[in-house]
């Protein structure tokens, strides 16, 4: 049963260090986006690749977000330094943009993250 | 992109159907509809998508009109596993779009 699997599952750190999220997307599949979600914003879209190359990741704060796809079996998301406001739930979608596809993306089950 | 507009919450009792509209008055020409449905501590996932008149699948039906400027997710008699968040979504994901999620509807189904 093919699935996006999200590590760490869990994540508690303090302040000004270094955090990241490792997702790994459905095999075949050519699109990746990372998300947050929080109680009061909802679901973010921070960032999205097509075929490994970022699209748009105009969602992340720039100065301590980065998002890359190495290959095409790994998606990181970095945030260096972390903050409180960081704390969140970050999840990971693979989808495949085809002609004729339903254009479903498949979520991975987030990774918790807390900044102390 | 189309912005949606759903009620916050909405409650139910089991064996009931449960229709949640979502308004979407600047949907586009190539615009797609898309539900998801997120279960406490899950990820989102997809329950159906259409482009105008009727789509049904196993979970649910999918009722747009002709302007196309909302449709009605219909759920067949829900159960207390029904109890979730549904998200209504537009997009032009189906020609290279990105997903945006709205505030979702919060279903409350009650024994």
């Amino acid at each position: 049963d093919a699935r996006v699997t999200q590590t760490p599952r869990h994540k508690v750190t303090e302040m000004g260090q270094e955090v990241t999220m490792r997702c790994q997307p459905i095999l075949g599949h050519n699109t990746v986006f990372w998300y947050r979600q929080t109680m009061m914003q909802g679901l973010e879209l921070l960032a999205y690749f097509r075929n490994r190359a970022p699209l748009d990741d105009s969602g992340m704060p720039k100065d301590r977000f980065s998002a890359e796809m190495p290959d095409a079996t790994l998606a990181t998301l970095k945030i260096q330094p972390s903050e409180p406001r960081d704390s969140a739930v970050y999840f990971c979608a693979s989808g495949l943009l085809a002609p004729a596809n339903t254009g479903e993306l498949f979520f991975g089950e987030g990774s918790r993250l807390t900044v102390l | 992109l189309a912005k949606t507009t759903q009620p916050i919450s909405m409650d139910s009792y089991e064996g009931q159907e449960v229709n949640i509209t979502c308004s979407h008055n600047n949907i586009a020409t190539n615009d797609y509809i898309t539900w998801y449905q997120q279960f406490p501590s899950q990820g989102p996932r997809f329950i159906i998508q259409g482009y105008k008149t009727k789509v049904t699948n196993e979970v649910a039906s999918l009722f747009i009109p002709a302007d196309r400027k909302s449709s009605t997710l219909s759920l067949p008699r829900v159960s207390l596993s029904d109890t979730a968040v549904y998200y209504c979504l537009v997009d032009l994901y189906n020609q290279g779009g990105k997903l945006i999620f709205g505030q979702g509807t919060e279903l409350s189904v009650k024994p």
